[in-house]
Order: C-alpha cells, then structure tokens, then sequence
C-alpha cells in the first residue's frame, strides 16, 4: 500500500523567501513521485515529476524537488517565491508497475500556499 | 496545448437522483481515471479504465457507480442514486499509453452537490 504525508497544511511565505513544502511517502515498491499545483477553480496542473533518472528534479515556475530513499522525502522548493504561487499543493505517489492501466495516483491532503508581500 | 474538459463545472441534484458527469480525455491517450475530493479533504481515486475495462477501482466505486466511454471521445461517471456524501469535486485524468511514468492529465472538476 502506498501513502502520502505533507506536513503543514497552510504554509505562508514573503515574497522573494524560500518556499518549501514538504512531503514524505510510504510505498512497498519503488515509487514514482508528483507534485501538482492546484489554482483556485482549476484542475490539478503537474509541476514536477520523479521516475528514477535523477534524484533532483526540476519542474515548472521554478520549482525543484530531491527525492532522497533514505528520509523518504519528496520535498518541493522554490528559492524565491513570487506572488503568482500563491495556491494549493499535492504530493503524490504511483507504484512503479505496469499495471495493465493502473497506476492510481494516491495523494497527499495538501498545502495551501500563502505569499505575503 | 490540447487539455481534458468536463461538463457540467457544476451540478446539483437531489438525493436519491442519478447523474451523470462527463469528461472528454485528451484524443492520444488511452488510460483514463476518475478521482474524487470532499471539501477539505484529500484527492481520491475511485477508478481506471483501460482497454474498455475497469483496470482498478478503489472501495469507494461500490455498485452505486459505473464508469462508461461511450464514444470514441467521453467517458462518464454515473451515480446511481446520489447521496448527500456524494457531494464533492470530481476530476477526470488521462493518460499516455505506455510507461508509467507518464502523467496524468486532470480535467478543472464538477462539482457535484448532493442536496
């Protein structure tokens, strides 16, 4: 069984300070690791995405995350957050099996994200 | 960029009432899922569908809900007969054919309020 813990659920932050929104997963197999951002009144839109080809991973708006097996951490971080990242973010693990069309996602409860000027 | 859609963006029905919600997939792929998310809490999933099939669906899917691609472009989710903890935002994904690693695409939700 596969599972999701994001610490903190609300997160606040200055503009042009450090974001980091943490994630920590459980998985019986090697996992594949998302982070997805959610706008008010959008779908879930892929920020960054880990498949085992490095262990730090780079998305969009200059979002990175590190994968690290030993913590099992996923945590997502931003060196200067702008105002424009104010949203809510979701962890997310699939099993690395092929499943004939499986794969769920599972997901974390989230972290809304706040910036303050 | 070519995106999943859903219709209705929002829906309200009485208890008791069967709807139905609709989602057009991006046209390449060719796994789709249904994920569910009461206010407040986290994004669930309820099923996939592969091949024209249930590939897996969770202990929420019970007997109430049926997944269906009736064309070459929907694919629905049906409640039976709606309960007031059925309220909640429904997305759609799709995905790539192939690895596993290939991302799902999310649909912006209905909302669905079960009065």
């Amino acid at each position: 069984a596969q599972s999701v813990t994001q610490l903190g659920s609300h997160v606040s932050v200055s503009e042009g300070a450090l974001v980091l929104l943490r994630c920590n997963y459980s998985s019986s197999v090697p996992p594949y690791l998302f982070w997805y951002v959610q706008y008010p009144n959008q779908g879930l839109q892929l920020l960054l995405k880990y498949t085992s080809a490095a262990t730090l991973v780079k998305g969009i708006n200059g979002f990175e995350a590190e994968f690290k097996k030993s913590e099992t951490s996923f945590h997502l971080t931003k060196p200067s957050a702008h105002m424009s990242d104010a949203a809510e973010y979701f962890c997310a693990v699939s099993e690395r099996v092929l499943t004939g069309g499986g794969n769920k996602l599972t997901f974390g409860t989230g972290t809304q994200l706040k910036v303050e000027l | 960029e070519p995106e999943v859609t859903q219709t209705p963006s929002h829906q309200v029905t009485q208890m008791g009432q069967e709807v139905i919600l609709r989602c057009v997939p991006i046209s390449n792929h060719l796994y789709f899922y249904w994920y569910r998310q009461i206010l407040g809490q986290k994004v669930e999933f309820l099923v996939s569908f592969y091949n024209n099939e249930i590939s897996e669906k969770s202990e929420i899917f019970d007997d109430q809900f049926s997944v269906e691609r009736p064309d070459g472009s929907n694919f629905t989710l049906k409640i039976r007969s709606t309960k007031l903890e059925d309220s909640a935002m429904y997305f759609c994904a799709s995905r790539l054919p192939g690895a596993a690693s290939y991302e799902q695409y999310f649909g912006p939700g209905t909302r669905l309020t079960v009065t």
